[in-house]
């Protein structure tokens, strides 16, 4: 199975609503990854989870709240966005600080912020 | 820091015709990765190289990978309407730290007119 799910795959909130995305893999990878895109732009980085510890915070404002409840499951709760935070979010997940860190992405959850 | 940069930024060509996008990083890579994103999808891993002069082939694509290890090219033979997307270089973020970043190149959007 080299598949990472990712719900839901729309989500149109308000700038004071909590809403969370959530992340799936059972790829047995240790590395679990936040990227976010705008469109006709790379994915951004903006946490990493190495062994459900967070080892990379790319100085993403609070609003964003990651959580890793285990090796499979990664969380992106969200709270008080922007209009600006409306992008394409993607999780992906890789075996951490190995040679080979290929990188499996989930089709991505596209944020509207309204 | 670090920086990936590829060009042509966008590329439009003919069914048949050939296409190549140049991959270039301001430091020395472990290794490179290419990802292949479609209109609308998210990135999927294409290859991964890692020795000085590496060549891999894949069907209709060539990849290859610089000998100071610091550029990559991608070369599509004959494009076809299913090679439409953006191709994105990537690499990990530097040979002393550990894997878990990756950095990603801004991305070549090609466009096959058939």
């Amino acid at each position: 199975d080299t598949e990472v799910t990712q719900t839901p795959k729309h989500l149109v909130m308000g700038m004071t609503n909590k809403k969370s995305l959530k992340c799936e893999q059972h790829m047995g990878h240790r590395a679990m990854y936040w990227y976010k895109q705008k469109a006709k732009k790379p994915p951004e980085l903006m946490f990493v989870y190495s062994y459900e510890k967070l080892s990379i915070n790319e100085s993403v404002p609070s609003r964003f709240s990651p959580e890793c409840p285990n090796s499979s499951l990664l969380n992106l709760h969200l709270h008080a966005l922007q209009p600006e935070d409306s992008a394409l979010y993607l999780c992906a997940s890789s075996q951490p600080a190995a040679s080979t860190d290929t990188q499996y992405f989930g089709p991505g959850t596209r944020l509207t912020v309204l | 820091g670090q920086q990936v940069m590829q060009i042509p930024q966008y590329q439009h060509v003919q069914e048949g015709e050939d296409f190549t996008t140049y991959c270039n990083s301001s430091t020395t890579l472990s290794n490179i990765q290419w990802y292949k994103q479609r209109p609308g999808g998210h990135p999927v891993f294409l290859i991964q190289l890692v020795k000085s002069g590496e060549v891999k082939k894949q069907k209709r694509l060539t990849f290859q990978f610089g000998e100071a290890k610091k550029n990559s090219s991608l070369h599509i033979t004959a494009t076809q309407t299913t090679d439409v997307g953006t191709y994105f270089c990537a690499g990990p973020e530097s040979l002393e730290t550990s894997y878990d970043k990756v950095i990603f190149g801004p991305g070549t959007s090609l466009s096959v007119i058939p």
